[in-house]
């Protein structure tokens, strides 16, 4: 119930292509879902958070489609360019602060 | 803010010894996480703190862990005696007062146990 699962676990896009990453959760009580993006040596910082009111929140060229019926998200980085690569983790959470994260996902951009 | 900071950066120790971690959270913030990030099991929350009490300590994984938060501006971790499996970057985070908002999180500290 506390599981969140993401995939893939490692991608490789070419710049200005548009990788897309998944996530799946099964608690229902989740209301809360961010991503995070992390550089070699650093914490990991927010990037992009919906709730589940909206089906589509952007920000700059990211995006996060929701889909609730389904009980999953995705990130989508447009025009995606070399400095986008790292590792992004999604996460969940539901009235606490306790954060639930993916498994991340190493992203490549090739120049 | 200089952020959350945490120290040491780095530490290597032998198998046995006795290890502790530091957090200063961002003045203002009233929770505070213990994360362990490793290749296999990715981003693990240990223990959080609201308010300098711990709240939920369910993913400590054994009674070699242990975490304290004197007070509102200064957290431990601390681990003994230590295992190469312990073997991580741990990661302290603090958000502000409220429900789902932002976690920042510290640089880390690389742990190896030899």
């Amino acid at each position: 119930q506390q599981q969140v699962k993401q995939s893939p676990q490692s991608l490789i896009v070419q710049k200005g292509g548009i990788p897309i990453i998944n996530c799946a959760y099964e608690n229902t009580a989740f209301d809360y879902f961010p991503w995070y993006q992390q550089f070699p040596g650093k914490g990991p910082a927010l990037l992009i958070a919906i709730r589940p009111d909206v089906s589509e929140k952007k920000e700059g060229r990211f995006t996060i489609s929701f889909n609730k019926s389904a009980k999953q998200f995705s990130l989508h980085i447009m025009d995606s360019q070399p400095g986008d690569s790292a590792t992004y983790f999604c996460a969940a959470s539901g009235g606490a602060q306790k954060l639930v994260f993916g498994q991340g996902t190493r992203l490549t951009i090739n120049p | 803010d200089a952020g959350v900071i945490q120290s040491p950066r780095h530490e290597v120790t032998e198998m046995g010894q006795e290890v502790t971690l530091r957090c200063k959270p961002i003045s203002g913030h009233n929770s505070l996480f213990w994360y362990r990030q490793t290749m296999m099991r990715g981003l693990e929350l240990l223990i959080y703190f609201n308010n300098n009490v711990p709240i939920d300590d369910s993913g400590m994984p054994e009674d070699r862990f242990s975490a304290k938060m004197p007070n509102a501006s200064f957290s431990t971790l601390k681990i003994q005696p230590s295992e190469p499996r312990d073997s991580a970057v741990y990661f302290c985070a603090s958000t502000y007062p409220g429900m789902n908002t932002e976690a920042f999180f510290g640089q880390g500290t690389r742990l190896t146990v030899v």
